[in-house]
């Protein structure tokens, strides 16, 4: 079993609508839970930290559920420009610099 | 935030040889980090980087195949050695975020598209 899990996509949505991914994770233990966004042929990109109680930048929401060992992102609104793919991101408890990334949902928003 | 400059960008190299990708930090940090985003996967720790020691390996990734340096604390190379098709790949450096309020945890560099013939 990998990791950290996630439903690589792609998720073909139109513009404006609400899109969610989730991701699973493996370590029982793991302290700290990002989304780090990609764009085609570039470096990943922190979208955003996840929080145990939940966080919420503008068009996003990130969920963290300890007791499922899940963590889900959801954008609403969405924008063309939000086009990329997005990796969940786990920071096991033995390690604070280790990351242990997921292979990425692709997110395609079509006019 | 941190400025990582990486090159090459990318490079068709024929199998048996070797090459070494630099990344440059605008600023001093203790460890660096080489990652490797083979085709339709997800990054994966090669080694970290420390000024002054040598290079910690991930499981599945040795020294002879991928020699590291860290001669300052703002500079490290990755060199790709005896290369097959399957070290076709992109490489990553990366630094850690020194100021945590932000709650940003890497940096990377643009990355190495690495091509094998």
């Amino acid at each position: 079993r990998k990791e950290v899990e996630q439903d690589p996509g792609p998720f073909n949505v139109p513009e404006g609508a609400t899109v969610a991914f989730n991701c699973t994770y493996s370590n029982s233990a793991s302290q700290s839970f990002f989304w780090y966004r990609q764009d085609c042929r570039k470096e990943p990109k922190l979208l955003m930290s996840v929080y145990s109680s939940g966080n919420e930048d503008g068009r996003f929401t990130a969920q963290l559920n300890r007791a499922s060992q899940y963590i889900s992102l959801l954008i609403r609104d969405s924008k063309l420009s939000d086009s990329a793919t997005y990796l969940c991101v786990v920071n096991p408890a033995d390690s604070s610099y280790k990351l242990i990334f997921g292979s990425g949902t692709r997110l395609l928003v079509r006019p | 935030s941190a400025v990582i400059s990486q090159k090459p960008s990318r490079d068709i190299c024929q199998r048996g040889t070797s090459l070494t990708i630099q990344c440059q930090v605008d600023s001093q940090v203790t460890m660096m980090f080489w990652y490797r985003q083979q085709p339709g996967q997800s990054l994966t720790l090669i080694a970290t980087a420390n000024q002054g020691s040598e290079a910690t390996y991930e499981s599945g990734f040795v020294i002879d195949k991928f020699p590291i340096s860290r001669p300052n604390l703002t500079f490290s190379t990755l060199t790709v050695s005896n290369m097959s098709p399957e070290d076709s790949s992109i490489y990553l450096c990366s630094v850690e975020d020194l100021d945590r309020t932000r709650g940003e945890k890497l940096f990377f560099g643009s990355g190495t598209q690495l091509s094998v013939l």
